[in-house]
């Protein structure tokens, strides 16, 4: 089954830096998704791209795809110490189905 | 903005209870789910329900769970009798349609942190 995948590290930053954080998958999508939870709290979606896409903005975020290599990588620009959060990829799969299949997240820190 | 809410925010149970959570998924959506997150684990997908039947579940979701939209708001997730690995965070969500340019996106409420003892 597709399983999202992020690099697992853990990435601490100076605000107004930029963080880039990383995700790989299995199988074929329909769309992957980029959520963020603050420590013990629920998903706030914040991007979605689909298969055909390869690159998407939204405010300071800024999201590619890479269907060949199984990836996709989420930057955010200017970070602030309001970005502190873990962040999830999950994708969506063709199979008819509109179940996401998450990665276990990366913990982003920013520094003030 | 409209907003999935879900109810209580915390519950604590014996092992063996019955606990119903509930959700208010957001009102023009037609698809919803149930997800949980173990502690410092993945995001898992139990199941997913649209025109009031389940169209997709997992492995996790055996015979001690069920689902049910009552009226035309609520969406349940009931754990017959709970069991200590069943402590995790539940999450609830909705989607306009499914597999829709454009419609696909889940929308997550808070969460119900249950704790089974």
């Amino acid at each position: 089954s597709q399983q999202g995948e992020e690099d697992p590290q853990a990435l601490s930053i100076q605000e107004g830096e930029n963080a880039t954080m990383n995700c790989s998958y299995k199988t074929s999508i329909n769309n992957l998704q980029w959520y963020r939870q603050n420590s013990g709290r629920g998903l706030v979606h914040l991007i979605l791209i689909r298969s055909n896409e390869r690159e998407k903005h939204s405010g300071r975020l800024r999201v590619t795809l890479d269907t060949s290599k199984k990836s996709s990588s989420l930057l955010i620009t200017a970070s602030r110490a309001a970005d502190t959060a873990s962040y999830f990829c999950a994708t969506a799969s063709w199979d008819g189905n509109n179940r996401l299949a998450f990665g276990k997240g990366n913990q982003v820190v920013v520094i003030p | 903005e409209p907003e999935v809410t879900q109810t209580p925010s915390h519950q604590v149970t014996q092992m063996g209870q019955e606990v119903i959570l509930r959700c208010v998924p957001i009102s023009n959506h037609l698809y919803f789910y149930w997800y949980r997150q173990i502690l410092g684990q993945k995001v898992e997908f139990l199941v997913s329900f649209y025109n009031n039947e389940i169209s997709e579940k997992s492995e996790i979701f055996d015979d001690q769970f069920s689902v049910e939209r009552p009226d035309g708001s609520n969406f349940t997730l009931k754990i017959r009798s709970t069991k200590l690995e069943d402590s995790a965070m539940y999450f609830c969500a909705s989607s306009p349609r499914k597999g829709w340019m454009g419609q696909e996106t889940q929308y997550f409420g808070p969460g119900t942190r249950l704790l089974v003892l």
